[in-house]
């Protein structure tokens, strides 16, 4: 089955500086790649995803690009901001059912 | 539309006794799943129903099962509680044309075991 990789488990940024979250998955097969944010008591909000006929998509101050041939796909924020500060978890999805299976999860604190 | 709904947001139970959490899926959506979610763990995969059918389970023991009914709601159970049961379960839905699509999280239940 699909196994997702994420790193880092945590990330300080100062406010207005860029950040980037990695992740890399093991089935070749996986075509559809979601990244969600998570506030602090909140529930997980889908923020931007990629399908894999696309190398790069981006909205606003969020980018996500992915790389097939090395298997990895990673989170570009840019000029973060204070309300950027929560949990992203990046996800994978594979097989005909399309079972989502989830990093283990970032937290990302943006310092004022 | 309403979003995802889940009943009850906390209970605490006790070692060796049983819960049944409760999801009720934004409307038209086909697809619910659960996740457990603990501090360091992230979001583990429990399992998928469609169209009252599981088509994926992910790596938990027989203690945890499910079901959903004709009108796509759907419930968890977790029998013989232990201690490390305890955890946020999150449901999630979403419309599944076969080409993935946004999971709808609901607000979780909060399960303290004790």
């Amino acid at each position: 089955g699909e196994n997702v990789e994420q790193h880092p488990s945590t990330l300080s940024v100062q406010e207005g500086d860029s950040a980037v979250i990695k992740c890399t998955y093991s089935d070749s097969a996986s075509n559809y790649f979601p990244w969600y944010k998570q506030e602090l008591g909140k529930r997980p909000q889908l923020i931007i995803d990629i399908r894999s006929n696309v190398g790069e998509k981006k909205d606003q101050r969020i980018a996500v690009t992915l790389n097939k041939t090395a298997k990895h796909f990673s989170l570009h924020i840019t000029e973060t901001q204070p309300e950027d500060s929560a949990v992203y978890f990046c996800a994978g999805l594979s097989g005909g059912y399309q079972k989502v299976t989830f990093g283990t999860g970032t937290k990302l604190q943006v310092i004022p | 539309k309403a979003g995802v709904t889940q009943t009850p947001r906390y209970l605490i139970k006790t070692r060796g006794q049983q819960v049944t959490l409760s999801c009720s899926p934004i409307s038209g959506h086909r697809s619910v799943s659960w996740y457990q979610q603990t501090p360091g763990q992230g979001l583990q995969f429990l399992f998928e129903y469609f169209s009252e059918t599981q088509r994926n389970k992910g790596n938990f023991p027989g203690r945890f099962s499910g079901r959903q009914f004709s009108n796509s709601r759907s419930e968890m159970n977790v029998s013989t509680l232990e201690l490390g049961d305890s955890a946020l379960y999150l449901c999630a839905s979403r419309e599944d044309r076969g080409r993935g699509g946004e999971l709808f999280f609901g607000e979780g239940s909060r399960l303290t075991v004790l």
